[in-house]
């Protein structure tokens, strides 16, 4: 399977520890996302990447979080100190520019803070 | 007012009929809409894509898009249990980040 991979799947962590989640995107897709969903909402933007540039990350991501993607390649997203509101699904997609546009989501990253 | 809006349902239809679901937005100047299926626990998975004004069929699934009126919708022939999901609209903006934006989803119940 060569879709979007995310891991760890799941992650319960101590209130104020960090965590880092990874992504793999679709190969030679360059444009890289990163969402978060919490239960009944759908998913919010958090930052994007197009190859190793972050170029959008929203207003309301707090300081806590960071994202990178090195040589344009995997992707890991960081929250440091976690909170119990950081508790949620945490969703890579990736697309290739000018193909439409069309993301495709890798299965999520569960966090559980407690 | 959200950027994109549906109504969070549930929507509950019996087997075999046509389900019909429905979003607006607010961003005039957007080209690109998606509809997502979401299962319970699971990630979204893209069902269809519709750029035009007007209907865009793939199977069961019909999409159907008026930009003048900033609505899409999704028409869901024959429907089945195994259709029981949270369906999501997407709305890629007018700016050429590529980011899509959500609305919260409609949940749709199937009943046998």
């Amino acid at each position: 399977d060569t879709g979007v991979s995310q891991n760890p799947r799941h992650k319960i962590t101590k209130r104020g520890q960090n965590v880092t989640f990874r992504c793999d995107p679709i190969s030679e897709h360059n444009r890289l996302y990163w969402y978060r969903q919490t239960l009944g909402q759908g998913p919010e933007f958090l930052t994007y990447f197009q190859n190793e540039a972050q170029l959008e990350k929203s207003r309301l991501l707090s300081d806590r979080f960071s994202a990178e993607r090195p040589k344009g390649s995997f992707s890991t997203l960081e929250i440091q100190r976690t909170e119990q509101g950081d508790s949620a699904m945490y969703l890579c997609a990736s697309s290739r520019f000018n193909s439409g546009n069309t993301i495709y989501f890798g299965e999520g990253s569960w966090l559980t803070v407690v | 007012q959200k950027e994109v809006e549906q109504n969070s349902g549930p929507l509950s239809v019996p087997e075999g009929a046509i389900a019909s679901l429905n979003c607006t937005y607010s961003d005039r100047g957007s080209q690109s809409f998606f509809w997502y299926r979401q299962y319970s626990g699971k990630s979204p998975e893209l069902i269809m894509s519709i750029y035009s004004n007007g209907d865009k069929e793939d199977g069961r699934f019909t999409a159907q898009l008026n930009k003048a009126s900033q609505y899409v919708s999704l028409l869901i022939r024959d429907s089945q249990p195994s259709d029981s999901a949270t369906y999501l609209c997407a709305v890629l903006g007018s700016s050429n980040t590529g980011k899509l934006i959500f609305g919260q989803g409609t949940t749709l119940q199937v009943k046998p």
